[in-house]
């Protein structure tokens, strides 16, 4: 069973920083493509950041360009979101999505999704 | 880069059919046919139900189709069931080589 679990969700206060995590299972997570995927309370989604399969490949939205970095560490089936300078808009529930197999180098369909991590920003 | 636009709230009977709008521009859902669909049931992680305008993920039923025209993508659900009712995400992949979503359609079963 394809799994994904997201660790690292906290209470941080604006300017601060945090560290996601989350743990592929149930495939060969080297040769997909992730991305992260942000949920504000009441509100819609928001893409934030994609990575090709081998990490070479990065895209950004522009709402955290510069301040988020999103990594991976094929050898741990991890992939991870470093978050800089944060914001009380930065508040939401962070899910970490597989993308296509190997291929595509661009965002474009999620699935599956793990349960999310909540991460709240104090101003 | 704006949202894409879907209508706030659907709503249908069991048994019938809706369809769920989203519109982009050409520098999106015009320009590429990678729109997506995601259901989402109240405090539960998004599901794909639709991908690259109207292709299936397998496991999803054959009542879900999806369709492009132009600038506007649909989502048509037939022969609606209770299980059905849950908020509905568009998104497409832009030009700028990012991903757009719509704001959400809250579909009700009456």
């Amino acid at each position: 069973e394809v799994q994904l679990v997201e660790s690292g969700g906290g209470l941080v206060q604006s300017g601060g920083s945090l560290r996601l995590s989350c743990s592929a299972s149930g495939f060969t997570f080297s040769s997909y493509e992730m991305n992260w995927v942000r949920q504000a309370p009441g509100k819609g989604l928001e893409w934030v950041a994609y990575t090709s399969d081998s990490g070479n490949t990065i895209y950004y939205a522009d709402s955290v360009k510069g301040r988020f970095t999103i990594s991976r560490d094929n050898a741990k089936n991890s992939l991870y979101l470093h978050m800089n300078r944060l914001r009380a808009e930065d508040t939401a529930v962070y899910y970490c999505a597989r993308g296509p197999y190997s291929g595509t180098w661009f965002p474009n369909w999620f699935d599956p999704w793990g349960q999310g991590a909540l991460v709240t920003v104090s101003s | 880069q704006s949202a894409l636009t879907q209508p706030a709230s659907v709503s249908g009977s069991p048994g019938q059919s809706i369809t769920i709008s989203c519109t982009g521009t050409s520098s999106d859902v015009g320009r590429f046919n990678y729109v997506s669909w995601y259901q989402q049931h109240p405090g539960k992680a998004p599901k794909l139900m639709i991908y690259d305008v109207k292709n299936r993920p397998s496991g999803v039923s054959d009542r879900f189709s999806g369709s492009k025209s132009g600038n506007t993508a649909s989502l048509t659900i037939s022969g609606l069931q209770a299980e059905d009712e849950a908020d509905y995400y568009c998104s497409s992949y832009t030009m700028n080589r990012t991903v757009v979503f719509g704001g959400g359609t809250e579909l009700t079963v009456l």
